[in-house]
């Protein structure tokens, strides 16, 4: 069965600090890993997805299939990334697919 | 303006009673969802639909039931509610209903049931 942890439930930071928001899995085949961003009163939205290895808004992921994690990093935090950020694994089964969700961080970035 | 609309986005109501929050998608999108996000922030998939086929039905209540009228809807009514369906109900949409198609989500229903 996959899993997805988030071990922090809030990362408080202030503005300019670098940011990295852990999330570790438990899948044995080769998953497709997400992160998603809920800002405040705003619909939840894709932020990246780790095939594509770009970086939106100044975050970037790395999968690392050894430690089974792939953490968001950003190297200086903004007050407008204040937010609960999901990590989402994606494993193919059958030609679709059961997506598990971690439970969440919230960022608060302080001025 | 395209999107994922729900509605309603508020609902409180009392055990016991039936409920329906209605989807719908313009975006053209075959696979629909329906998720559940608890009191802990746990966002947990219940249903999927692709082309109007049930594809995903996770371990959820048979008094949770989805209803695909065509692939832009996906209609979520639940039967004799209970204070542990309150929750904030979300649906979404994607493409296909392969691991590394995009979801695109709503803005969400809290439910309350007292």
């Amino acid at each position: 069965a996959q899993r997805v942890t988030q071990p922090e439930k809030l990362l408080s930071v202030f503005k300019g600090a670098p940011v990295e928001l852990k999330c570790n899995y438990s899948y044995s085949g080769s998953p497709e890993l997400f992160w998603y961003v809920q800002y405040s009163r705003q619909r939840l939205q894709l932020l990246l997805r780790h095939i594509s290895r770009e970086s939106i808004k100044g975050f970037t992921a790395d999968l690392n299939k050894g430690e089974t994690s792939f953490h968001l990093k950003k190297p200086f935090a903004q007050e407008e990334d204040s937010a609960m950020y999901y990590c989402a694994l994606s494993p193919a089964s059958g030609g679709s697919y059961i997506p598990t969700f971690g439970r969440g961080t919230s960022l608060i970035v302080h001025p | 303006d395209t999107a994922v609309s729900q509605t309603p986005k508020y609902l409180v109501t009392q055990m016991g009673n039936d409920k329906s929050i209605k989807c719908e998608q313009n975006l053209g999108h075959d696979t629909m969802y329906w998720y559940k996000q608890d009191s802990k922030k746990f966002l947990k998939i219940m249903f999927s639909y692709n082309n109007k086929e049930l594809i995903i039905n996770e371990t959820v209540p048979n008094r949770f039931s989805p209803k695909s009228p065509d692939k832009a809807h996906l209609n979520l009514h639940i039967n004799s509610l209970e204070l542990g369906d309150s929750a904030v109900y979300f649906c979404a949409s994607s493409q296909g209903a392969g691991e590394s198609d995009t979801q695109y989500f709503g803005p969400g229903t809290r439910l309350t049931v007292l």
